[in-house]
């Protein structure tokens, strides 16, 4: 693994059902983030980590849910996904969420719900 | 509340020079990014800046004007690989970054 990596790549799923996004990083980053990205608006933080244990909203965070356990992985759970939740999803990691530091980012799931 | 502001679109022609500008409204101020994005891809970092004035890297610069709430990226010698969206984005007060919608750069030959 190299960077930071996501699953899966992209998803069709019923509107009601439950979808965990993955992301998993290498870099030893204690920041990672989650957007989600959709046509003709800028990229919109849902939820964020600054270390292990911690998490925090965003600007969007309603219909999704973070966890930490660890330093490395920061999974994305929709609990009941619904189709203005279509969109496409970075994950994305920096060294300490401060200022100055560079966000790395995944490539991406594209999430359609129907 | 916070704003970022970005043209939508933007052509220009293989070996000429393009700029694109940026204006900002945010809580806060904590320096601002210029990423890359192509079509399918994720964003990839391009520039910082947190002091007034010209970054130089490469065949990119970056301009910022705190007391304006502007910036641009300059971008020279264009090439048809440099096609791609280019997003602003500014870190607030909280260190969360506020991006801007991306400006499509579309090369011609």
């Amino acid at each position: 693994i190299a960077g930071i990596t996501q699953a899966p790549t992209s998803q069709i799923l019923a509107a009601g059902r439950r979808m965990t996004l993955r992301c998993t990083q290498d870099m030893r980053h204690n920041a990672m983030y989650w957007y989600r990205q959709d046509l003709g608006l800028g990229l919109r933080l849902i939820h964020y980590s600054n270390t292990a244990g911690t998490t925090g909203k965003g600007e969007v965070p309603d219909g999704y849910s973070v966890s930490r356990a660890n330093t490395d992985d920061f999974p994305l759970t929709l609990a009941s996904a619904v189709p203005s939740q279509t969109s496409v999803y970075f994950c994305a990691s920096s060294e300490n969420g401060g200022a100055e530091e560079t966000q790395y980012f995944g490539p991406g799931t594209r999430l359609l719900v129907l | 509340g916070q704003n970022i502001d970005q043209p939508t679109e933007m052509t220009a022609t293989e070996g000429a020079i393009v700029q694109i500008n940026c204006t900002y409204q945010t809580s806060g101020f904590n320096g601002l990014f210029w990423y890359q994005q192509h079509a399918g891809e994720a964003p990839t970092f391009l520039s910082y800046n947190v002091l007034d004035g010209l970054e130089e890297k490469g065949r990119f610069s970056s301009f910022l004007s705190r007391s304006k709430g502007y910036s641009y990226l300059l971008l020279k010698e264009l090439q048809m690989k440099d096609s791609a969206s280019y997003l602003c984005a500014v870190m607030d007060s909280n260190y969360q970054l506020i991006w801007g919608a991306g400006t499509k750069l579309i090369i011609k030959p």
